[in-house]
């Protein structure tokens, strides 16, 4: 079945240092990409998304490029600030009709 | 428009009652779904519905476990009786289904549920 893995947290960062989140994918087909983020006491939004290989999806200074051939979509910003400290996930959605597959999330905490 | 809304936005109770969550999915949404958060096995899916009707409960841990959607506007997840094992976030979402493959997910601000 379709799932999706990301790389263990926490990450811990200095204030403008460059990021990098893995996640790679199993899935059939040719599936939807996404990346939500969690912040503190609050429920999951939507980061980017991209929807076919070699799209790159962007938000907020974050990218994220759609590879099929490596079956991968890191998470990816040049200097990431103090108020970027949330949990991270990666989903993916494949057929019509079905539910968002979530990864397990990467907690990032930046510092001034 | 208020977002998804989730009642209570925390719970604790004891080992062998009955827990129910509550969702208010926002207004013209089609599709609900109810996840759990644990630090062990992170988002889970649980069970979705598509126009109250429900379409995947695979996720369900199991027959204590029970959910459901009598109009567009409301949605409970029912835990009877309630283990602590059982402690965890538990989200809400909605999103509309417009048969392509589902985009966008909004989600509630979850209930901690804690089980002594």
């Amino acid at each position: 079945g379709n799932s999706v893995t990301q790389m263990e947290g926490p990450v811990t960062l200095s204030e403008e240092a460059f990021l990098t989140i893995n996640c790679t994918y199993t899935a059939t087909g040719y599936p939807s990409l996404f990346w939500y983020v969690q912040y503190p006491g609050e429920g999951l939004q939507l980061l980017l998304k991209a929807t076919k290989a070699d799209d790159k999806g962007s938000n907020k200074g974050f990218e994220a490029t759609y590879r099929k051939e490596t079956t991968s979509f890191h998470l990816e910003k040049g200097s990431v600030q103090v108020s970027d400290s949330a949990v991270y996930f990666c989903a993916l959605s494949g057929q019509a009709g079905t539910a968002l597959i979530f990864g397990k999330g990467t907690t990032l905490s930046v510092s001034s | 428009d208020a977002g998804v809304i989730q009642s209570p936005r925390h719970e604790v109770t004891e080992m062998g009652q009955e827990v129910t969550l509550r969702c208010k999915p926002i207004s013209g949404h089609n599709s609900l779904f109810w996840y759990r958060q644990t630090m062990m096995r992170g988002l889970e899916l649980l069970i979705y519905f598509n126009n109250n009707v429900p379409i995947d409960d695979s996720g369900m841990p199991e027959d204590r476990f029970s959910a459901k959607m009598p109009n567009a506007s409301f949605s409970t997840l029912k835990i009877q009786p309630s283990e602590p094992r059982d402690s965890a976030v538990y989200f809400c979402a909605s999103s509309l289904l417009g048969g392509r493959p589902n985009e966008k997910l909004f989600f509630g601000s979850g209930t901690q549920l804690s089980v002594l």
